[in-house]
Order: structure tokens, then sequence, then C-alpha cells
């Protein structure tokens, strides 16, 4: 059973263009979770998507970031217009079930982004 | 909003030491708790999840405990080697996991 697969592993990016992360979840797993790790900072929730529905995109910014979980194919988060403070590990987690309970998230490896 | 905070921030032991991480959470409201581990440049490896029902969690070296009514959990780790040296990190799942900063360990051989 393979892991979570996240690509690319490193993007680069110069301002002003689109960045497209993708994340496949495990074999089973219908509940995806984003999360960022800025430079020198913790990991950071982002937005928990069930197939074709976003649940929570508390931690979400409110403009130029967007994630989609479509019915076939994988997660998409989505950065449009890039700046340089959107330089950052981004990592998809998925999970069997909702949250609650024993519902472990598993991590894929994250995209590095970076912006010039 | 809840806080997730992790002491000490960064640990250098020789090998063989047993060692304890702790961590601790504003809200008590929560799921589970999960310990992972993440090397330089890596992901995120999961190591123990102990549900909010649950005081402890065994997996080899490891043993993660719970009490939820202080909001503290501690990660112990036994007979400490080398290649346990990582960034340890704690998360408490109440809808999405809020993670601490880390604790840097480093085990000298």
């Amino acid at each position: 059973n393979a892991g979570v697969m996240q690509n690319p592993r490193h993007l680069v990016r110069r301002r002003g263009q689109e960045a497209r992360l993708r994340c496949s979840p495990m074999k089973g797993h219908s509940h995806v979770y984003w999360y960022r790790q800025l430079p020198e900072e913790g990991l950071k929730f982002m937005v928990y998507l069930q197939k074709e529905n976003i649940i929570d995109e508390s931690g979400m910014p409110k403009e130029r970031f967007s994630a989609e979980f479509p019915k076939e194919g994988p997660s998409i988060l989505r950065i449009q217009q890039v700046v340089r403070g959107d330089s950052a590990a981004y990592f998809c987690a998925s999970s069997p079930g909702a949250p609650g309970g024993y519902n472990e998230q598993f991590f894929g490896p994250g995209t590095r982004l970076t912006v010039l | 909003k809840q806080e997730v905070t992790q002491i000490p921030a960064a640990l250098s032991v020789p090998e063989g030491e047993n060692l304890v991480l702790n961590c601790s959470f504003t809200d008590s409201a929560i799921y589970n708790l999960q310990w992972f581990r993440q090397d330089p440049g890596k992901g995120l490896t999961s190591l123990l999840l102990i549900q909010s029902s649950q005081r402890e969690q065994t997996s080899g070296r490891l043993n993660a405990s719970l009490d939820k009514s202080s909001g503290r959990s501690t990660l112990y780790i036994a007979a400490s080697q080398p290649g346990d040296s990582a960034t340890y990190l704690c998360a408490v799942d109440g809808n999405k996991l809020v993670f601490g900063a880390g604790t840097i360990l480093r085990v000298k051989s």
C-alpha cells in the first residue's frame, strides 16, 4: 500500500507565477489535509477536504490560495501570483475517516516551494 | 484557540540515555494526540497516536502518555540511539491537527 504521494517534491517559481501542488492520498483514504511549514516556523493547518467538498478552510489565506479534491484524481493546492513569502514546505496528509476517535493522519514527503 | 507548547526546544544527549520530551496544550477538548518524527528536509513519520480516552501507548522503545485533564503529554524514549536524532513534533486533534514547534533531539555516539 503506497503512502501519501506528493508531487513535485521541489518547485521553483518566479514572483507572479502560479504554483500547483498535487497530493494523492493513501489507498482507501477519502480525507485530505494540507499543512504549511514556513522557514523556522511550525506546521500550520490550511485546509481539510473530502471528495468534492471543502470541509474546513479556516487556515487558508483569504486570497490567492485555493484547494480542491475532485471525484477523480489527486487533491490540488493552487497558489496564484506567488510571492516570496509563499516559500515554504507544503505537506499533505490523509486519513481513512473524519477527525475524531482513532483517526491517524499519514503525511506525504512534502513539496518544497521556492519563489524567486 | 488551541495552543501547543513543547519543552525543551532542543536536547543533546549521549547515546544510551533515557529521555523525556514534554508537550502541553491549552484546550482539553481533543479527540487524540499524535507524536511525529521529522528528519531534516523530509516529511513526518507518525510514531504514536493516543486517543483521548487512553492514558498511554507504547511502540518499541517509545512510550507516550496523555493526561488530558491537565493538558499534558510526554514522549519517553528508552536507550536512545544516534538514529533517534530528529525533530519530534506533538500534535493535538480537535478536528484538525495543531502542532507544537517541536523538540530538536541530537543523540551523540
